[in-house]
């Protein structure tokens, strides 16, 4: 595609119930990254994806969170037992890899709500 | 280990003036640096990048950052800020582990 596409981009779930966010990189693009962002707060690196494989997890907050991706291409990242601490906007970038001067392509996130 | 220290979480400045937000970072290695800008309720944007070339590097909407290994800062500046400035602004390291590290962000307020 386009751009990096991230669904869906709203979610409202209740506290206790898993959820999961998609993200669909840019086509080529081996490395994949998700962040969190937490109103007011800057962007906290959760998981970084070197095609399927996941060299650093060191952001990953808790063993609730976890991500996977298939094909080289698209991402999965899932919250299990959702916690009112977990809403925010989780955000999906790409790039070409493993080139560090590239720059990174954002999707336009999934604001994720816990009620 | 990287990381980055963005000084200013909030800037003030009046319309026409200069823009100055402040950027240092730590990093093992020789790094990539980049600015992204974050309009309300918007996707990130690249504004500019710096990859060991030229030190001063220009980047859109007349945004410009130096880097200055010496003082490990790479500032962002633009000569008269617009009332379409006003966002939040990362300033973003990356090296040779691939990792993306983020600053906490700086709002800019644009007063008319």
């Amino acid at each position: 595609g386009a751009g990096v596409s991230q669904s869906p981009s709203n979610k409202v779930t209740e506290k206790g119930k898993d959820v999961e966010l998609r993200c669909d990189p840019i086509s080529g693009h081996t490395a994949l990254y998700w962040y969190r962002q937490s109103l007011g707060q800057g962007l906290e690196f959760l998981i970084y994806f070197q095609g399927n494989s996941a060299p650093d997890k060191s952001g990953l907050p808790s063993d609730r969170f976890s991500a996977e991706r298939t094909g080289g291409s698209v991402s999965t990242l899932t919250i299990q037992r959702t916690q009112q601490e977990d809403s925010a906007v989780y955000l999906c970038a790409s790039r070409t890899g493993p080139r560090e001067n590239t720059e990174a392509f954002f999707g336009q996130g999934t604001r994720l709500t816990v009620v | 280990a990287q990381s980055v220290t963005q000084l200013d979480s909030h800037v003030s400045v009046s319309e026409g003036t200069p823009v100055l937000l402040r950027c240092n970072y730590s990093s093992s290695y020789s790094p990539s640096l980049f600015w992204y800008v974050q309009h309300p309720n918007k996707g990130l944007q690249l504004l500019l990048k710096y990859t060991s070339a030229a030190t001063l590097v220009k980047g859109i909407n007349g945004f410009e950052a130096e880097f200055k290994k010496s003082e490990t800062s790479f500032h962002l500046t633009k000569p008269s800020a617009h009332m379409s400035d006003a966002a939040e602004y990362f300033c973003v390291v990356s090296a040779s582990d691939d990792k993306i590290i983020f600053g906490k962000g700086t709002r800019l307020h644009i007063l008319p």
